[in-house]
């Protein structure tokens, strides 16, 4: 059964660095990517970026280009989306979601990160 | 472009049938026949529902039904029941920004 399991919520200052992660289950994690998807407080769904299992060939949004950073661990088949400086605005819920191909759609999804940053 | 434009409301009765639309360019929808579509309940991660346009994964029941025109696809749930009160999202392949995902609609089962 493909599972990807999310790492737990976190409370952090602005200025403060995160790594969350997504270790998957079930699957040839070098055959699929892994992507990321933010959802704000009430607010619609945003892909952030995609990161190949295989080979780390990564393809980052034109909004979240130089904010964040994705990496994968293949020896324990888990994905990373990391923080440098957190503000305020990144207040939100953070999904991993598993893409096969372009035509696949996003068919596996983690239960998701909240990510709550207040001073 | 930033996001591809759903109608932020679809309300029906039950049994009905709605139809939630999608409009991108041709840059994506257009350009590619990437485009998939997402269940969501509050506080629930989404699920997919429909993929590479018109095909439903196992498990999902054929009320779900999604074709493309153009630049614009669209998610049609015939039949409609309580259960299907959530919000839907399209997602679809684009040349300049790998993937968008599209504004949302609520679905109200009156």
């Amino acid at each position: 059964e493909v599972q990807l399991v999310q790492s737990g919520a976190e409370v952090k200052k602005p200025g403060e660095s995160l790594k969350i992660s997504c270790e998957t289950f079930g699957y040839t994690f070098t055959n699929a990517w892994i992507g990321w998807v933010r959802q704000m407080p009430g607010k619609g769904l945003e892909w952030m970026g995609i990161i190949y299992g295989a080979d780390s060939t990564t393809r980052y949004s034109p909004s979240f280009q130089g904010q964040v950073t994705l990496s994968i661990d293949k020896s324990i088949t888990t994905a990373y989306l990391h923080w440098s400086s957190l503000t305020a605005s990144d207040t939100a819920t953070y999904y991993c979601a598993r893409r096969l191909t372009f035509a696949s759609g996003w068919d596996y999804w983690g239960r998701g990160t909240l990510i709550t940053v207040s001073s | 472009q930033s996001a591809l434009t759903q109608p932020a409301s679809v309300s029906g009765s039950p049994g009905q049938s709605i139809t939630i639309s999608c409009t991108g360019t041709s840059s994506d929808i257009g350009a590619y026949n990437f485009v998939s579509w997402y269940q969501q309940y509050p506080g629930k991660a989404p699920k997919l529902i429909i993929y590479e346009v018109s095909n439903r994964p196992s498990g999902i029941p054929n009320r779900f039904s999604g074709s493309k025109s153009g630049n614009t696809a669209s998610l049609t749930i015939s039949g409609l029941q309580a259960e299907d009160d959530a919000d839907y999202y399209c997602d679809s392949y684009a040349r300049s920004t790998s993937y968008l995902f599209g504004t949302g609609t609520k679905v109200t089962v009156l």
